[in-house]
């Protein structure tokens, strides 16, 4: 069974651009989770969706948003990136999303800000 | 406020000697409760969960973590280290019904040879 796929790795943008990341969850699961990994500030919690619909939003600026499409792939969104949103971005999957579930990672987008 | 402690940034350990992880919680509830690695690179992978029921719950990799409620507490153990367990590992809480984890911000486990 293929993991959480994202892409693209690697992504280098300028102030002021936005940047969209994306994400494949496991075949099955219909919850995605993301979240941002900064040093020192560990993984925050960006948003999470489940069948197309936004649960949970977790205290970021309306700068950063999501979506999730019918076959339970999501994006996410950056717009007017500042040099602040230079981070590891992970993209978490599980089968329905409750709090009691496991979440299954992908590699990361890693995204720098020049 | 919900929130996780993970009180060791860095931790430095001989291969073969032993282990532990702090990791203590702040929940009005029994929360679940999750332990992560993470390689260079890569992703997190699920190293064990408790939810329930005997406080003494085993993973993955030879690792074990240990429920106290008393002390809001899920401190991670392994006998004896190998080099290859040199990672960052994260402790985790599933918040009831708000389909929202949080993480401590991590320890960075360094073995020695």
């Amino acid at each position: 069974k293929a993991g959480v796929t994202q892409t693209p790795r690697y992504l280098i943008k300028t102030r002021g651009q936005q940047v969209t990341l994306s994400c494949s969850p496991i075949s099955g699961h219909r919850s995605v989770s993301w979240y941002q990994q900064t040093p020192g500030q560990g993984l925050q919690f960006l948003f999470e969706y489940f069948s197309e619909t936004q649960r949970n939003k977790g205290n970021f600026p309306g700068r950063f948003s999501g979506r999730q499409f019918s076959n339970s792939r999501s994006e996410m969104n950056v717009s007017t990136l500042e040099l602040g949103d230079s981070a590891l971005y992970l993209c978490a999957s599980s089968v329905t999303g409750g709090d009691n579930q496991p979440q299954h990672f992908g590699d990361g987008t890693r995204l720098s800000i020049l | 406020a919900q929130s996780v402690t993970q009180p060791d940034i860095h931790i430095t350990v001989s291969e073969g000697a032993s282990l532990e992880l702090r990791c203590n919680y702040s929940y009005g509830a029994t929360p679940y409760l999750f332990w992560y690695v993470q390689s260079p690179g890569q992703g997190l992978q699920l190293l064990l969960k408790y939810f329930s029921g005997d406080t003494l719950v085993q993973g993955i990799k030879g690792f074990e973590a240990e429920f106290k409620r008393s002390q809001s507490s899920f401190n991670l153990r392994k006998p004896s280290v190998h080099w290859s367990d040199a990672a960052e590992y994260f402790c985790a809480v599933g918040a009831r019904g708000t389909y929202k984890y949080i993480f401590g911000t991590g320890t960075r486990l360094k073995v020695l040879a």
